[in-house]
């Protein structure tokens, strides 16, 4: 079975701290994806790599930055932190970019107070 | 804009009923559309991946259905247990230079003993 792990379940941070989401993939995908889900808003793409090194901004990458230094890692960043930005954060992965399944980690939940 | 709609927004049935799930997207043109299951405060779990050049796709009790061409898909679930409670989300996957899929706002179900 493919395996999605997100590195925290819950994290509580504070205003202006730098954080880290790191999310690791084990069937060597090319594709990983950052998402964020918020009552009423449902799911925002926020960023996505389809290789090693490659980014893409998705519909929400305003505070935000990521690095895929490794093709098995995809590491989000919220360069300070801030308390709009609390929300269930969930990485994804596919193997290819158009016609494959989607598989999802645990999910983090973020606080930021 | 690509958007998706999941009607209805909540449903609650006692256990044992035949129910169904509707998804409707308003551009047609997509690789593939994937249904989605979310239990509370947990990441997606992948439930079917229908291509865009099927019609139907199975597992277990489960059933989806895709007319790309109306923009519509529909999941099935059939005898219905307590077990099957969560949120359920359909995706279609548009390819192109992100790859991602659009998320619908999902329908909750709650299911009687």
């Amino acid at each position: 079975d493919v395996k999605v792990t997100q590195s925290s379940r819950y994290l509580v941070k504070r205003t202006g701290e730098k954080v880290f989401l790191e999310c690791v993939q084990d069937m060597d995908h090319e594709n990983m994806f950052w998402y964020r889900q918020d009552p009423g808003l449902g799911l925002r793409l926020i960023y996505f790599s389809y290789d090693v090194k490659m980014k893409e901004k998705g519909d929400i990458p305003e505070g935000y930055s990521v690095s895929r230094e490794k093709k098995e890692r995809f590491s989000l960043i919220l360069e300070s932190a801030s308390t709009n930005q609390t929300s269930m954060y969930l990485c994804a992965s596919s193997l290819l970019r158009w016609n494959t399944e989607a598989f999802f980690g645990q999910g983090t939940r973020l606080t930021v107070v | 804009k690509q958007e998706v709609t999941q009607i209805p927004a909540a449903l609650s049935v006692p256990e044992g009923e035949n129910l169904v799930l509707n998804c409707s997207f308003t551009d047609s043109a997509i690789y593939n559309l994937q249904w989605f299951r979310q239990d509370p405060g947990k990441g997606l779990t992948s439930l079917l991946l229908i291509q865009s050049s099927q019609r139907e796709q199975t597992s277990g009790r489960l059933n989806a259905s895709l007319d790309k061409s109306s923009g519509r898909s529909t999941l099935y679930i059939a005898a219905s247990q307590p077990g099957d409670s969560a949120t359920y989300l359909c995706a279609p996957n548009y390819g192109g230079s992100q790859g991602n899929l659009i998320f619908g706002k999902g329908t909750k179900l709650s299911v009687k003993p």
